[in-house]
């Protein structure tokens, strides 16, 4: 299927620290997206990376993508307490509309 | 920020009613979703939308039906409400079939 895994589940670090969470799927996609939900909120995009892309920024958010080992990471750099929200990838397109999503990755960012 | 909307956004129902959430989107997007969210289950997609009355169904279908009869309106119906169907409903909309989804704030429902 089309859905995206994050690890790890759960992440608590210090204000001022980097987070780095992964996301893997297992089919070919066109792009991927990174979502942000604060508690009890809808989901917000972050920054959706093509599947012809290494890289990319935004802020303080830097995204990776490998599509030889169908993983990705996002990296939040010097985090927040209003960081803390949990996170989660869509893998995206290849032939289906569908955006299936994992679990999430809780992130705690202590202040 | 795009325009969805969800209503209601909080009910309370018992066990065999019939309940329909709506959403709606003023920003003409093609594609719209429907997924619920409970505790250790991240978000499930229920149905999906790819135009006025094409639907599709999706990874939990089952007690739910879905119509789009025009762009920016997408129902969500549980013919008869059972427990298990408790949860956070959430809708999304967007342009593409791969690009950036735009979430509602959510319907929380309640059955008894």
């Amino acid at each position: 299927s089309q859905q995206g895994e994050e690890d790890p589940q759960a992440l608590s670090i210090q204000e001022g620290e980097n987070a780095t969470m992964n996301c893997s799927y297992k089919t070919s996609i066109n792009n991927l997206q990174w979502y942000r939900q604060n508690s009890g909120r809808g989901l917000v995009h972050l920054i959706l990376i093509r599947s012809n892309e290494r890289e990319k920024h935004s802020g303080r958010l830097r995204v990776t993508l490998d599509t030889s080992k169908k993983s990705s990471s996002l990296l939040i750099t010097a985090s927040r307490a209003a960081d803390t929200a949990s996170y989660f990838c869509a893998p995206a397109g290849s032939g289906t509309y569908k955006y299936i999503f994992g679990t999430g990755t809780r992130l705690k960012v202590l202040a | 920020d795009a325009g969805i909307t969800q209503s209601p956004r909080h009910k309370v129902t018992e066990t065999g009613t019939p309940v329909t959430l709506r959403c709606h989107q003023t920003e003409n997007h093609r594609y719209m979703y429907w997924y619920r969210q409970d505790p250790g289950h991240g978000l499930r997609l229920i149905h999906y939308s790819y135009g006025v009355k094409d639907t599709d169904k999706g990874e939990v279908s089952d007690g739910y039906s879905v119509s789009r009869s025009k762009t920016e309106d997408f129902l969500l119906t549980l013919e008869s409400a059972t427990s298990s169907q408790t949860s956070v409903y959430f809708c999304a909309s967007g342009p593409t079939g791969d690009g950036e989804l735009f979430f509602g704030e959510g319907s929380r429902l309640t059955v008894l």
